[in-house]
């Protein structure tokens, strides 16, 4: 099994440009999240979806769409991008994040120029 | 509002000594669950541990150890005899169960070990 799948690991971004980052589990998981990291603030939720065709906004949703076509893939994407936007993002997935907690990808390294 | 505070930003211990990283959560729901992560200087997370809300047993795992208080509102994990290896980032982190999609971190403890 390769668990979660995140592509790119690296990617630079002019201000403006968009891009998607991709998210893929083959672990047949129903919940999967995307969060941020920044120095001293932890993980954030960006956006999280409970199934496939189910997706719903986390804490800090502004600047980013998602959607959730199959149960496998849940890409992230930046729709105009601007340097508050630099961080480390990870996808995870999970069965239930209660009994199981979430199994996290190794993450996506965004920087905004 | 910050729902797990981990006060302690930065912890550095020499080697073989123990390391004790503090966590407290706020909830109103009655049931919820908390975990530990380490993430190693390599970025991945890594789950370590999960607790449930109705279980305050103390639990050991090898050199890791967590004490769980609902009196205090408190989840701390202790690393006994540390090494080097365990110089990592460490989070604390809330599900509840009225959201239970969601996790909420605290801001992690940054732990480093010297030889």
């Amino acid at each position: 099994n390769a668990g979660v799948t995140q592509t790119p690991k690296f990617q630079v971004l002019k201000t403006g440009q968009s891009m998607t980052l991709q998210c893929a589990q083959d672990m047949n998981h129903e919940y999967m999240s995307w969060y941020r990291q920044d120095p001293g603030m932890g993980l954030r939720l960006i956006h999280y979806s409970v199934g496939a065709g189910i997706t719903d906004q986390g804490e800090v949703p502004n600047g980013y769409n998602v959607s959730r076509s199959t149960t496998e893939d849940f890409p992230l994407r930046l729709l105009s991008a601007a340097p508050s936007q630099t961080s480390v993002y990870f996808c995870a997935s999970s069965r239930t994040v209660s009994n199981y907690g979430y199994t996290f990808g190794s993450g996506t390294r965004l920087t905004v120029v | 509002a910050q729902k797990v505070t981990q006060a302690q930003t930065e912890i550095s211990v020499v080697e073989k000594e123990d390391v004790t990283l503090d966590c407290v959560y706020e909830t109103r729901d009655t049931t919820y669950y908390l975990f530990w992560y380490k993430q190693p200087p390599s970025g991945e997370l890594v789950f370590l541990i999960r607790r449930n809300s109705f279980d305050e047993q103390n639990e050991i795992s090898g050199r890791y150890s967590w004490n769980f208080q609902k009196s205090t509102s408190s989840f701390n994990f202790t690393i006994t005899a540390s090494q080097v290896v365990d110089s990592a980032v460490y989070f604390c982190a809330l599900s509840e169960g009225s959201n239970d999609y969601k996790l909420s971190f605290g801001a992690g403890t940054t732990v480093t070990v010297r030889a």
